[in-house]
């Protein structure tokens, strides 16, 4: 089963408007990523964000980390039509039956920026 | 350039026929992983190396094989392939045990008739 699910997944804005997306998950983590995609191509990674950490920026980009909710948001804001992209979130929380670390994805949430 | 290069992009075989997909990066990193990326699924994990000769099975191993034999190389290998396994392959790599960014290959379009 998917650890992070990401909501809603599809969302349509204009230029210049803010966009949020939100991610849960089920068990404890390490830390949680957001990844980008474009169609049909490999995977960018955007921001990480440590589960001692409430809240991280990088450029237009805002994450926010919720551990007692087990939820994560992403919000790009004044939005381009450049940000046209699925949008991933990852979590890193290993895996006790295994002992495996391993990035665990959701199914992503489809932005469109209309230009 | 930092990078994870996969060959090839795009690939159509027939049920059967054993084909690799080869993936390197010039990162030095010591983790890398192979996922598979379906509609509504998601990216899942198929295999994971955590370092040269040591690798694992993933969330969906069956049907794949993988090694690594040197520390930049890790193919993944698909004896005999099934229409089943037909999707968009990702090799990715990241620093040690305690994962950080990961760096994705453009990816493998893998048909399967």
């Amino acid at each position: 089963s998917q650890q992070g699910e990401e909501d809603p997944q599809a969302l349509s804005i204009q230029e210049g408007e803010n966009a949020t997306m939100n991610c849960s998950y089920k068990t404890s983590i390490n830390n949680l990523q957001w990844y980008r995609q474009n169609s049909g191509r490999g995977l960018v990674h955007l921001i990480l964000i440590r589960s001692n950490e409430r809240e991280k920026h990088s450029g237009r980009l805002r994450v926010t980390l919720d551990t007692s909710k087990k939820s994560s948001s992403l919000l790009i804001t004044a939005s381009r039509a450049a940000d046209t992209a699925s949008y991933f979130c990852a979590t890193d929380g290993g895996r006790k039956d295994t002992g495996r670390r391993a990035l665990t994805f959701g199914s992503g949430t489809r932005l469109q920026v209309q230009p | 350039e930092a990078q994870v290069t996969q060959n090839p992009r795009y690939l159509i075989t027939v049920t059967g026929k054993k084909l690799t997909v080869t993936c390197s990066q010039n990162m030095n990193h010591e983790y890398m992983s192979w996922y598979r990326q379906d509609p509504g699924l998601g990216l899942r994990q198929i295999y994971y190396s955590m370092n040269v000769e040591v690798t694992d099975k993933g969330d969906v191993p069956e049907g794949y094989k993988v090694s690594r034999k040197e520390k930049r190389n890790f193919p993944l290998i698909l004896e005999s392939p099934s229409p089943n396994q037909t999707s968009l392959y990702f090799c990715a790599s990241s620093r040690g045990q305690g994962l950080t960014e990961a760096f994705f290959g453009q990816g493998t379009r893998l048909t399967v008739v």
